[in-house]
């Protein structure tokens, strides 16, 4: 049952323009959503994060769109940059009920100069 | 601020033996979470303590899994026997009281 879902494993996209990662999520309890990246041999490292009360979160290049009634949210990148490249994860949270991290697939972003 | 440590790095062992591995959190974080990471997946949560309780373990195969937080700081993973199928990246992640995690650089381990 994969309740976080990331349907695009790898995106390819060249530098200065912008990177769209998506992720649908399935349980409308979750009321936390955040974006993990990950470089090769190392842990995933926070990103950005977005409440379910919100449906814009921002931080400089970043930006997190969350749309509840399509249960889907998405990852801007503006402009992107070829330190980027990396594996991004989406993970939702039941933050309420005890808060576990439930991570979707992972999609490849590929930055090209 | 020290982050999330992780031993050991690599490790590589034959099926039917055992492995521990060994997190420490960062200091004063009383969520402690295993996750373990497939090649091509994302991490699953194995079991989550909050100080030395178990919160979740639903996830963790119990007849070969187990885990411990002794004084609800340093916590071990344990793997006895090993299957072809655990061969994956281990990751060792704590939190405050917000919702994101610190992960450490996880322990790859390969069953052959």
């Amino acid at each position: 049952d994969q309740q976080v879902k990331q349907n695009s494993p790898s995106l390819s996209v060249q530098e200065g323009r912008i990177s769209i990662l998506n992720c649908d999520y399935t349980n409308s309890m979750f009321d936390y959503f955040l974006w993990y990246k990950k470089y090769p041999a190392e842990g995933p490292t926070f990103l950005i994060s977005i409440s379910s009360i919100k449906d814009k979160n921002e931080d400089g290049r970043f930006t997190v769109f969350l749309n509840k009634s399509a249960k889907h949210l998405s990852l801007h990148i503006v402009p992107s940059q070829p330190g980027d490249s990396a594996v991004y994860f989406c993970a939702a949270s039941d933050w309420g009920k005890g808060g576990k991290l439930i991570f979707g697939q992972g999609t490849e972003l590929s930055v090209k100069p | 601020e020290a982050g999330v440590a992780q031993s050991p790095r690599y490790k590589i062992i034959e099926k039917r033996q055992s492995v521990a591995f060994w997190c420490n959190p960062i200091s004063g974080h009383a969520t402690l979470y295993w996750y373990q990471q497939i090649l091509g997946q994302g991490p699953k949560l194995l079991i989550q303590f909050q100080n030395n309780g178990v919160v979740d373990d639903s996830q963790l195969p119990k007849d070969r899994f187990s885990a411990e937080r002794l004084k609800g700081v340093d916590s071990t993973l344990k793997i006895q026997p090993a299957k072809l199928e655990d061969s994956a990246v281990y990751l060792c992640a704590s939190s405050l009281s917000q919702p994101s995690a610190n992960f450490g650089p996880g322990t790859r381990l390969t069953v052959t």
